[in-house]
C-alpha cells in the first residue's frame, strides 16, 4: 500500500538558518503530493502541493519538488523564523482516475521544527 | 469564518461510554473525511463520504464506530462502547473535487479521552 517516510525529528535550528525536511514516499503511479502544517494549538493547514512530476510546489518562502526518480518531496526554506516553528506532515494523495478516484490522504509521521531567536 | 468546524474541541469520557462527534464542512463540499491522529504520528485515514454516501471505512474503524452524512451535509462520527485505546484527535476534513485538483481543509479536530 501506500506510504510516507519523513525524516526523523525533532528539527532545531536558529532564525535565519536553511531548513530541509526530507519525505520520501511510496505509491502506484504518480499521486498528488502535499506539505500540511501544524501550528501550537491550531488544526492542520495546506502548506503546499504538487500534482505531477517536477513540478515545484511553494508558499510563504517554502518550496518542494515532485522528484519521481527519487520518489522524494523534500521541503526547503532558505532562512526560517521563529513564527515557523510547528509539526510538518508530508502526504499523498491517489493519482486521479476519471470520476471514481479520490482524495484519501495517507500522512508521514511529521516533524517537529523549533526555531530559536 | 467559513472553514471546516468541529464540536466538541475536547471530550474526556469513561471506558464503555458512548461519544459523538459532529463536523460541519465547508459548504458546497461534496467530500468530507474522518480521521484519527494519535500522539507524535500523522492522522490516519477512517472513512470518506462523497455527498451522503459512504463509499470507503478503514479497517481501522471497527464495529463500535459509525459514521453518517445523512443530508450530504454536517457528518457524525459514533464510538460506541470506548476504550482506552480509542484516545486520539479526530480530524474532519473537506473537498471539492475539481477533476483532480481536490484539496482537504482540515478542522481544528476533537480531541478524545477515554478514561
Amino acid at each position: 500500500g501506500d506510504s510516507v517516510t519523513q525524516m526523523e525529528g525533532p528539527v532545531t535550528l536558529s532564525e535565519e538558518a536553511f531548513l530541509t525536511i526530507n519525505c520520501t514516499y511510496t505509491a502506484t503511479g504518480y499521486p498528488s503530493l502535499f506539505w500540511y502544517v501544524q501550528y501550537p494549538g491550531e488544526g492542520l493547514q495546506l502548506l503546499l502541493k504538487a500534482t505531477k512530476a517536477d513540478d515545484k510546489g511553494s508558499n510563504k518562502g517554502f518550496e518542494a519538488t515532485y522528484r519521481k526518480e527519487t520518489t522524494s518531496f523534500h521541503l526547503e526554506k532558505g532562512s526560517v523564523q521563529v513564527s515557523d516553528s510547528a509539526v510538518y506532515f508530508c502526504a499523498l494523495s491517489p493519482p486521479h482516475a476519471g470520476g471514481t478516484s479520490y482524495g484519501k490522504l495517507t500522512f508521514g509521521q511529521g516533524t517537529i521544527l523549533t526555531v530559536h531567536p | 469564518d467559513t472553514g471546516v468546524s468541529q464540536d466538541p474541541r475536547h471530550k474526556i469520557t469513561k471506558r464503555g461510554q458512548n461519544v459523538t462527534f459532529r463536523c460541519d464542512p465547508i459548504s458546497e463540499h461534496n467530500r468530507l473525511y474522518w480521521y484519527r491522529q494519535t500522539l507524535g504520528q500523522g492522522p490516519e485515514f477512517l472513512t470518506y463520504f462523497q455527498n451522503e454516501a459512504q463509499l470507503e471505512k478503514s479497517r481501522l474503524l471497527s464495529d463500535r464506530f459509525s459514521a453518517e452524512r445523512p443530508k450530504g451535509s454536517f457528518s457524525t462520527l459514533e464510538i460506541q462502547r470506548t476504550e482506552q485505546g480509542d484516545s486520539a484527535m479526530y480530524l474532519c476534513a473537506s473537498s471539492f473535487d475539481t477533476s483532480g485538483q481536490e484539496t482537504q481543509y482540515f478542522g481544528p479536530g476533537t480531541r478524545l479521552l477515554v478514561l
